[in-house]
This record gives C-alpha cells, sequence and structure tokens, in this order.
C-alpha cells in the first residue's frame, strides 16, 4: 500500500466550529507532515511529527492543534478558524532518517479543502 | 540556508514538443533535489529525485532530470510533451542537515495544446 489517505475531501465549517482532518499511511513511514497550500502557491510546511513525536512546529497558531495517536496515524484539530485559514491541507509521510539518510521523498496525500465562513 | 527558484511561473508547450521546467537552487552543503507534479484539486505526486551519482535522473511518466552542480540547477525535461502533462511543477530541495524540511519552489504551470 503506497498510499496516504486524507479525509474528509472538503470541509466547511464556521469560525466557532471544532473540527478534525484525518490522515493514514500504511507505508511504515515514522515521519508524518501537515502542510497548508493556497491556490497555486507551494505548500506550507505546518507540523512535522517523528516516531509519533511533534518533532517541528513553523509557529502555527494554536488554533490548529496536531495530534498523532500513532505510527499510521495523523490527525489536525481545528477550532476557531479565520477566513484567512481556507485553504488546501495536505498531509504527508516519508521513511524516518537513518545513519543519516536523509533524502527520503514524501508521498502525499490529495489533501483536504478547508472552506472557513 | 536552502532556497530554489523556479523563474518561469508559466510553461506553454505543444504537443509532441519537447518540455522543460527550470529550477536553480542554493544550499550549503549537498543538495538532495526532488520534483513533484500537481494535478487540481489533487495532492503532490513524486516524480524523481537527485541523491548522488548519475547528473541524469530518470523518474515516472516518461519525465528526467538534469543535475548540473556548476550551474546549481535541476531542470525538469520530457522529450515529448502530452496534454495530460498540463499541471502544477514543484521543484524542492532538501539539505543534508535539515530533515524534514523541503524548500519548494514557486511552482511552474505547465500548458500542453493539442
Amino acid at each position: 500500500d503506497t498510499e496516504v489517505t486524507q479525509t474528509p475531501k472538503h470541509l466547511v465549517m464556521g469560525m466557532t466550529n471544532k473540527k478534525s482532518l484525518k490522515c493514514e499511511q500504511h507505508m511504515g513511514h515514522r515521519a508524518m507532515y501537515w502542510y497548508k497550500q493556497k491556490a497555486k502557491k507551494p505548500p506550507e510546511l505546518m507540523f512535522v511529527y517523528s516516531y509519533e513525536k511533534l518533532s517541528i512546529n513553523e509557529s502555527v497558531p494554536s488554533r490548529f492543534s496536531p495530534e498523532c495517536p500513532n505510527s499510521s496515524l495523523l490527525n489536525l484539530h481545528l477550532h476557531a478558524l479565520q477566513p484567512e485559514d481556507s485553504a488546501l491541507y495536505l498531509c504527508a509521510s516519508s521513511q524516518e532518517r537513518t545513519s543519516g539518510r536523509l533524502h527520503n521523498e514524501q508521498f502525499f496525500g490529495p489533501g483536504t479543502r478547508l472552506t472557513v465562513l | 540556508a536552502q532556497s530554489v527558484a523556479q523563474p518561469e511561473d508559466q510553461v506553454n508547450v505543444a504537443e509532441g514538443n519537447p518540455l522543460t521546467v527550470k529550477c536553480t537552487y542554493s544550499v550549503s552543503g549537498n543538495p538532495y533535489l526532488f520534483w513533484y507534479v500537481q494535478y487540481p484539486n489533487r495532492g503532490l505526486q513524486f516524480l524523481l529525485k537527485y541523491i548522488t551519482g548519475d547528473n541524469l535522473v530518470k523518474g515516472s511518466y516518461g519525465f528526467e532530470a538534469e543535475f548540473n552542480k556548476s550551474q546549481t540547477s535541476f531542470h525538469l525535461k520530457k522529450p515529448s510533451a502530452l496534454v495530460s502533462d498540463s499541471a502544477l511543477y514543484f521543484c524542492a530541495v532538501r539539505e543534508t542537515d535539515s530533515w524534514g524540511k523541503f524548500q519548494f519552489g514557486a511552482g511552474t504551470q505547465v500548458v500542453v495544446t493539442p
């Protein structure tokens, strides 16, 4: 299985709602990522998990809260979002580094299209 | 610090003609270079990577890329473009000590006309 899946595909929420995005992979990857992507722009890194521990937080507002319950799952909890948070949210995974091999490509899911009203 | 530049916002090419998408990079150490393609409302798909070895790297869907250290470039090429190659292409670089962090280029929209 060489696929990263994300649910839901689309999400519309109000600024007072609480929702969660889910990501799953069964490739045995121990690094998982959340990205935010605006239309026609490159993905912006939000969070990186390594062996289920948060290793990189790119100064993301606290209204975004990541969670990695196990090695296959990654969640992004959303609360009190702003309209400017509307974007495509991408999950990715890669092999963890071993012996200094840092070149492993990231495999991306199809994304969740989020609209904040 | 690492950075990557894609100098063209859009590349237009007729079907059957060669396709080139340009990418230049800047890193302080050895670069690991990647190309991804994104179709509308989809995630990024990995095309190919350069780590070490041969400067010409072959990837998926008939794409290849040439690593040029002296020009710090990693241009993506396809000998004969298809209409279905129309998509957004991203070059990415990762430095040896920056695990977890890709630096993506701004992206190049490729339009292949029949």
